[in-house]
């Protein structure tokens, strides 16, 4: 089964703080995709990567930055956070044509 | 711009009960998926559909490719259905999500 584990389930950051999010895949897979889910809005894609060391801007890329120096690993950086960037974030995997797979999501909160 | 629209948005149901989700989409997909959140809970994939129907227990899924719309039957509903559904398409390598349904399954 695939396993997609975030590092963090909750997360409290101070306004200005530097903030990473990992995630991690066991499964092989070439996609890998950051999104933020907000009540009312559903999920909006912030940045994905379909191979190492590649990376595409999503919907909402403006505060993020990612990293993916591993196929296994996709990271999200917040630079500098800010207070709307308190979210529910959840990354995902996928092969090509195949189903996305979750990871638990990790609730920041930037105070 | 919505690639992908839900309807209803939220629903209410007593246990027993056929219910009905529909999802349209704009854009040229390679597979349909329905998604299942549970309060607090991760998102779980249902379905992956290109055409035609599948059922899973009591669930059941449709796609019309041409009239570019598919519907989520859940018959029998129970109270541990209670969730967000969420319709997404595929194209290619992107994802495009509908805002969910929320359904309460009442005993």
């Amino acid at each position: 089964d695939v396993k997609v584990t975030q590092s963090s389930r909750y997360l409290v950051k101070r306004t200005g703080e530097k903030v990473f999010l990992e995630c991690v895949q066991d499964m092989d897979h070439e996609n890998m995709f950051w999104y933020r889910q907000d009540p009312g809005l559903g999920l909006r894609l912030i940045y994905f990567s379909y191979d190492v060391k590649m990376k595409e801007k999503g919907d909402i890329p403006e505060g993020y930055s990612v990293s993916r120096e591993k196929k296994e690993r996709f990271s999200l950086i917040l630079e500098s956070a800010s207070t709307n960037q308190t979210s529910m974030y959840l990354c995902a995997s996928s092969r090509q044509y195949s189903p996305l797979h979750f990871g638990n999501g990790t609730r920041l909160t930037v105070t | 711009k919505n690639e992908v629209e839900q309807s209803p948005q939220n629903l209410t149901a007593q246990e027993g009960e056929f219910i009905t989700i529909n999802c349209s989409y704009s854009v040229g997909i390679s597979a349909l998926h329905w998604l299942q959140q549970h309060p607090g809970g991760g998102i779980v994939s249902l379905f992956m559909l290109s055409s035609g129907k599948k059922k899973h227990g009591r669930l059941i899924a449709t796609i019309n490719i041409q009239e570019k719309h598919s519907s989520l039957h859940i018959t029998a509903s129970h109270p541990r259905d209670s969730a967000v559904y969420i319709c997404a398409v595929n194209t290619g390598n992107q994802f495009y999500f509908g805002t969910g349904t929320s359904l309460t399954v009442i005993p």
